[in-house]
């Protein structure tokens, strides 16, 4: 089954403790993308990828990391997160020859950050 | 910048009502358009897509039409049923700073169907 493979799905942590939200998709997509969800302001996009060792800022990516070492993985990072980061994550790929295709989205990850 | 603006929710049917969901852009150029529905503890799955102007898109009963005079791509379903309860995003995709296309979203609107 096609897929987009979000963990954890529902984290609660602390100020300043590194945490990673793992991505992975078998669909053999080039591009993925991250983002977050906040009431009343829709999704953001934080980074995407183009493909392996491509990756660029999205619209809000102040605070988070990615990294693209393997065409399936995309992990978020965040290096020392904080309360303002508490939202709800998406990751989501799609294929980029065709410009039209729709994007696949994983379940979301709910993080909690104290 | 390229934008898309949704009605505030939540809007609130009777089974079997019609619906209608408004969503309007801004963007330079010509943006493929889509409806995005979000169930309750799920992700972002397609609904319909249009990609060019008086295109229309349709998918489980929902229509939308790409109007480009009035810059709206609204979403119409003749007979909502409780199971069409969730959260529906408006996106468009256009062209970014560095030429790449990139989805926006609206806010979403949450429709809350009662039997």
């Amino acid at each position: 089954e096609a897929q987009v493979t979000q963990n954890p799905r529902y984290l609660i942590t602390v100020t300043g403790k590194k945490l990673t939200v793992t991505c992975s998709q078998n669909m053999n997509h080039e591009y993925m993308s991250w983002y977050r969800q906040d009431p009343g302001l829709g999704l953001r996009q934080i980074y995407y990828s183009m493909n392996v060792e491509v990756t660029d800022k999205g619209d809000v990516p102040e605070g988070y990391k990615v990294s693209r070492k393997e065409k399936r993985n995309f992990p978020l990072i965040l290096e020392s997160p904080s309360p303002n980061q508490t939202s709800l994550y998406f990751c989501a790929s799609r294929p980029t020859g065709l410009s039209n295709q729709p994007q696949h989205f994983g379940d979301g990850t709910r993080l909690s950050i104290l | 910048g390229d934008s898309v603006t949704q009605m505030e929710g939540p809007v609130t049917l009777s089974e079997e009502a019609f619906l209608t969901i408004n969503c309007t852009y801004t963007a330079t150029g010509y943006p493929s358009l889509f409806w995005y529905v979000q169930y309750p503890g799920e992700g972002l799955q397609l609904l319909l897509k249009a990609t060019k102007a008086d295109d229309k898109g349709s998918n489980k009963g929902f229509e939308a039409t790409y109007r480009k005079e009035t810059t709206s791509f609204h979403l119409e379903k003749g007979s909502v049923q409780v199971s069409d309860s969730a959260v529906y995003f408006c996106a468009l995709r256009a062209k970014g700073n560095t030429g790449f296309q990139k989805l926006v979203f609206g806010t979403g609107t949450r429709l809350l169907v009662s039997p």
